[in-house]
């Protein structure tokens, strides 16, 4: 079964620091990869989003995310972290085969120490 | 642009009694329709979607049911509600796009709580 894998729970980082959360996605038919934002209580807001071209995309406030095919990776980047950055964060992936369900992980919270 | 909305923001209701939870787009037309469920602590489970009025498929057998009565409507009901429901329902709309796939956007979310 198609599965999207984000391995860390929680993330605790230091207000400044760089940040990388993991996502993997098992093999199939080409991905479209998706990273999202929820703040608590509140909708997923679009961060950035991967469909062809360069494989190293830029989002909105500052993130970034890069697709590396052979790892069946998109790792999340920023490379300093605001407090406000502070949420759960959701990495999710259309395979492009029949209906385009959109498939998601379980989510990293995000801890920003001061 | 585009807008989403959902009401209630936030529903307490007891065991056994119906549900009903709206979800409106405003600024694009016959768009896809999405109904999900976050369970506590768990990821987005999707449970409805709706390419078109009156159109709606099931992802997983469930308590609940879902009608698109307008083309920028989508209700999720319930007649009798269980503990189990209690959750963060989430509504999504996209625009079909030929070729590609159509990116989700979300609502704000309403908490759903079943005493």
């Amino acid at each position: 079964a198609q599965s999207v894998t984000q391995p860390d729970i929680h993330i605790t980082v230091s207000e400044g620091a760089s940040l990388e959360l993991r996502c993997n996605y098992s093999y199939g038919a080409t991905p479209y990869l998706f990273w999202y934002v929820q703040s608590p209580g509140q909708g997923l807001q679009l961060l950035l989003k991967y469909f062809s071209g360069d494989t190293l995309v830029q989002g909105i406030k500052g993130f970034e995310a890069e697709f590396k095919r052979s790892q069946s990776s998109f790792n999340l980047r920023k490379p300093s972290v605001h407090w406000s950055d502070a949420a759960e964060y959701f990495c999710a992936v259309v395979w492009n085969t029949g209906f385009q369900k959109l498939v998601f992980g379980t989510g990293t919270r995000l801890l920003v120490s001061p | 642009s585009q807008t989403i909305h959902q009401w209630p923001a936030t529903l307490v209701q007891p065991v056994g009694s119906p549900l009903s939870l709206e979800c409106t787009v405003e600024g694009t037309s016959n768009p896809n329709l999405y109904w999900y469920r976050q369970a506590a602590g768990r990821g987005l489970q999707l449970l409805f979607y709706s390419v078109g009025i009156g159109q709606i498929s099931s992802e997983v057998p469930q308590n609940l049911s879902a009608s698109r009565p307008q083309d920028r409507q989508f209700i999720l009901s319930s007649k009798k509600l269980l503990l189990s429901d209690s959750g963060f329902y989430l509504c999504a709309w996209s625009v079909r796009v030929a070729g590609g796939t159509d990116t989700q956007y979300f609502g704000p979310g309403t908490r759903l709580t079943v005493l």
